[in-house]
């Protein structure tokens, strides 16, 4: 799987857009991108996954840059309770659907009032 | 909301002891998995299950073992506890998606924190 890079932390006020950024340059044709996060040691939360169009659900945007060599995941209207580390993930996925996801050490995003 | 459940959610033990921490899910997935996660650092996928009678050791070596006999059930096992094994340990499940598809979400339980003295 190809190794991502994310910064170590970021800042965001509340009410505003959370852009955080992962580089991704090794990225092979069939590597999905995968943003988890983690918030107070609780158990990682699925958020949003893409292959090479932007998605959009209910708790965030991601945009793959048509290399796909990085990505930005958005959380438009950042709450407090958005404060969590995130994690950037790219992988092939599956084996016999077995998803083995390799979790780096992600961005403290901390969300202030 | 992810139906897997994990206990206990805190343990604390002696050095030599048995633990077993539990790991259910009611939502009929194939896919378990086990991490593990020191705090502030990264996690770590020590053993999975593709399904019942199937268990597979991860990326970090552990001296845990796991057993997988009913779909909803996937137990890890330490038969002698040691200091260096205080750690918070995280389940997780994930559905087959069908062939040609990837993989969808992995959900996590809340995590068994083990503190072993």
């Amino acid at each position: 799987d190809a190794k991502t890079t994310q910064p170590p932390s970021m800042d965001c006020a509340e009410g505003r857009a959370a852009n955080l950024p992962c580089n991704h340059s090794t990225i092979s044709g069939n590597e999905y991108v995968y943003w988890y996060r983690q918030i107070h040691s609780q158990g990682p939360q699925y958020i949003i996954h893409g292959l090479k169009n932007n998605e959009t659900n209910e708790m965030a945007s991601l945009i793959i840059t048509e290399d796909r060599k990085s990505s930005t995941l958005i959380l438009p209207h950042a709450t407090l309770r958005d404060t969590a580390v995130y994690y950037c993930i790219v992988t092939q996925g599956t084996i016999q659907g077995a998803q083995k996801l390799v979790f780096g050490q992600g961005t403290r995003l901390t969300i202030n009032p | 909301e992810a139906d897997i459940y994990q206990t206990p959610r805190y343990l604390v033990i002696g050095t030599g002891k048995k633990i077993t921490l539990e790991c259910s899910q009611t939502m009929g997935h194939d896919k378990m998995y086990w991490y593990q996660q020191d705090p502030g650092m990264e996690l770590h996928l020590i053993h999975y299950s593709y399904g019942v009678n199937s268990t597979e050791k991860g990326d970090l070596s552990s001296e845990s073992t796991v057993s997988r006999i009913r779909t909803e059930h996937f137990p890890l096992t330490l038969e002698s506890a040691r200091p260096s094994h205080t750690s918070q340990y995280l389940c997780a499940s994930s559905e087959y998606p069908g062939t040609g598809r990837i993989s969808g979400e992995l959900f996590f339980g809340e995590g068994s924190r083990l503190t072993v003295l």
